[in-house]
């Protein structure tokens, strides 16, 4: 167990809606970094947050936006889904910035457009 | 930007035999190297880097992998694998001096091991 939890596990929806992906980092981990896992593009980093502070952006959709709470835990929000937004959604956390601190992924949140 | 090619996409091999899984990455600037293994419906879990230092990583599960920045590739090896080393495996690289820790992984290698 990393430590880090997602909720839900499971998500269908149809094409236009919108939802939004929960984070929990392990405990005293300030870093929560998002990634998509696709069959076609693979492991993809969207964004990354520091105690509340976005740090970092990837390839990640206009449509798509997050934020990192005061209490750390983080929401993905995924909006005007379309059928290629379908996948498996990655939270990670670490304690830092710094590389010596090890990523540890949550199980993830399996997301299925209609 | 940096970049990682798995350059197998699937590798079977037999129980306690040797594996290797391989790695090459490009980048215009240093990086640091990682392995990660995703085993089904779980998330990824580190199972070594290579920040400095010596270039023999000794990782989790009787892993390794071999900095070579020479030929650019970060090779995982395993001596004798088992039935429970059946995952995905992913290398990944990061920038050094980021600030932050943005992983590049490359596609994946489903390792299986067969009985």
């Amino acid at each position: 167990d990393s430590g880090v939890t997602q909720t839900p596990k499971h998500l269908i929806t149809a094409t236009g809606q919108r939802v939004t992906l929960r984070c929990s980092p392990r405990s005293g981990d300030l870093s929560v970094y998002w990634y998509q896992q696709s069959l076609d593009q693979g492991l993809q980093f969207l964004i990354q947050y520091y105690n509340g502070e976005e740090r970092a952006k990837g390839n990640i959709l206009e449509r798509f936006s997050a934020q990192q709470f005061p209490d750390l835990h983080s929401e993905l929000n995924l909006s005007s889904l379309e059928l290629g937004d379908s996948a498996l959604y990655f939270c990670a956390s670490s304690v830092g910035r710094l590389y010596n601190s090890p990523l540890h992924f949550g199980n993830g949140t399996r997301l299925t457009v209609t | 930007a940096q970049s990682v090619t798995q350059l197998d996409s699937q590798v079977p091999v037999f129980e306690e035999a040797p594996v290797e899984l391989r790695c090459n990455y490009s980048s215009s600037v240093s990086v640091y190297l990682f392995w990660y293994v995703q085993y089904p419906n779980q998330g990824l879990q580190l199972l070594l880097k290579y920040l400095s230092g010596s270039t023999l990583v000794k990782g989790i599960n009787g892993f390794e992998a071999e900095f070579n920045k020479s030929q650019t590739s970060f090779h995982l090896r395993k001596p004798s694998v088992h039935i429970s080393d059946t995952a995905e495996y992913f290398c990944a690289v990061a920038r050094q001096g980021a600030g932050s820790y943005q992983l590049t992984f490359g596609k994946g290698t489903k390792l299986s091991v067969i009985p």
